[in-house]
Parts: structure tokens; C-alpha cells; sequence
């Protein structure tokens, strides 16, 4: 069974500042990575899909990379702001159809 | 594209008691996902259709839930008897998939509260 680990659960930092969460999954054999965003209480925002075939993505000041072989991906947020305080979750979908999920990374951008 | 929407946002139950959740899904996707999430945890998989076969449960569903999606459009996820351990944040998600796969989109989710 794929599972997806996210490091670090929780983060702060600085308005401004660069910052990279991570995910990474046990099955290399996958078709696609999703980052979302979660805000409390509500449910997910699709941030940015990655194809398999693909090694990168950008939307704004969100940039994130996929490396299948090593079963990686990392979430990279320029000029952190208050308004991107959130859990920030990944999913990788593959054999099986499912879209198995990691446990968030709680982010907190202080002012 | 309105999104997923669900219904209702809140339901207070008493244990024993039977619920039902509805989503709608995005008008064009045939794909569409059930999750329970509670606090702290990623979204749990419990159950998918693809129109409106169900493909695939898992095996964490006891015999107590059920879902349905007559005509592959809107669905509906039962609960009977509930106990304590519901109390979470149902999601419903759908996508599009044909060749490949489109993003997941997800809905604002039921939160249950089992009493």
C-alpha cells in the first residue's frame, strides 16, 4: 500500500521569507502528485497538479517539483505572506485509483 | 462550474441514529470520491465511482456505510447507527478521468457529530 509522508507537521516563519515542504511516497509507481491547501474546517484546494511524466510546475509563487525515482516532491512558496497560512497536503494517485494522502503540513506565515 | 458542493455543511446526530450526506459534483466529471478526515489527518479513502459504478471500497468501511450515485450524477453517502467513532469531516471529491487524470477537486465537506 502507498503511504505519503510530509515533513516537517508544522512550520512558522517569517512574512517574506522563502520556504519548501516536502512529501514523499513509498510507490514510485504513480500517474500524478496534487498539492492542496486546506484552510480549518473547510475542505481542499487543488493547488497544482504534476503529471508523472512531468518534473515541475508553476502557478504565482508556488513552484513544485517531482522526482519519481526517489519518490519525492517538494512544494516551494516565494515571499511567504499572512494569507498563506494553512495545512498544505499532498496525494499521489496510481495503481489502484485512489488517491492516497499525507498529513499536512501546518503552516503559519507571522506578520 | 459551480464546484462540488455538499449538503449539509453540519449534522448533529444522536448515537444510533441514521444519516445521510449528498454531494454534487463538478457537472462533467465521472469520477467522484468519498473521504472522512478527522482533526490532524490527511482525507482517508472510503469509497469511489466511476459514472455510476462503485468500483472500489475500502476496507475500512464497515457494513454501516453505504453510498450511492444513481445515473453517475449526484451521490449519497448512509451512515446507519451511528456511533462516536463517525464523528469526522466527510469529503466528496470528483475529476474527470479519461486518458489520464485531471486534477481532484473537493467540496467544503460534512463534518458529523455523533453525540
Amino acid at each position: 500500500k502507498q503511504e505519503v509522508t510530509q515533513i516537517p507537521a508544522a512550520l512558522s516563519v517569517p512574512e517574506g521569507e522563502n520556504l519548501v515542504l516536502n512529501c514523499s511516497f513509498t510507490d514510485s509507481a504513480i500517474y500524478n502528485l496534487q498539492w492542496f491547501r486546506q484552510d480549518p474546517g473547510k475542505g481542499l484546494t487543488s493547488l497544482l497538479l504534476i503529471q508523472s511524466s512531468q518534473r515541475e510546475q508553476t502557478s504565482g509563487r508556488l513552484n513544485a517539483s517531482l522526482d519519481k525515482s526517489s519518490g519525492r516532491s517538494t512544494l516551494y512558496i516565494a515571499a511567504s505572506q499572512p494569507g498563506d497560512s494553512a495545512t498544505y497536503l499532498c496525494a499521489v494517485i496510481g495503481v489502484g485509483n485512489q488517491f492516497y494522502f499525507g498529513t499536512g503540513t501546518s503552516l503559519t506565515v507571522i506578520p | 462550474d459551480t464546484g462540488v458542493s455538499q449538503d449539509p455543511r453540519h449534522k448533529i446526530t444522536k448515537r444510533g441514529q441514521n444519516v445521510t450526506f449528498r454531494c454534487d459534483p463538478i457537472s462533467e466529471h465521472n469520477r467522484l470520491y468519498w473521504y472522512r478526515q478527522t482533526l490532524g489527518q490527511g482525507p482517508e479513502f472510503l469509497t469511489y465511482f466511476q459514472n455510476e459504478a462503485q468500483l472500489e471500497k475500502s476496507r475500512l468501511l464497515s457494513d454501516r456505510f453505504s453510498a450511492e450515485r444513481p445515473k453517475g450524477s449526484f451521490s449519497t453517502l448512509e451512515i446507519q447507527r451511528t456511533e462516536q467513532g463517525d464523528s469526522a469531516m466527510y469529503l466528496c471529491a470528483s475529476s474527470l478521468t479519461g486518458t489520464g487524470y485531471s486534477p481532484l477537486h473537493f467540496g467544503n465537506g460534512t463534518r458529523l457529530t455523533v453525540t
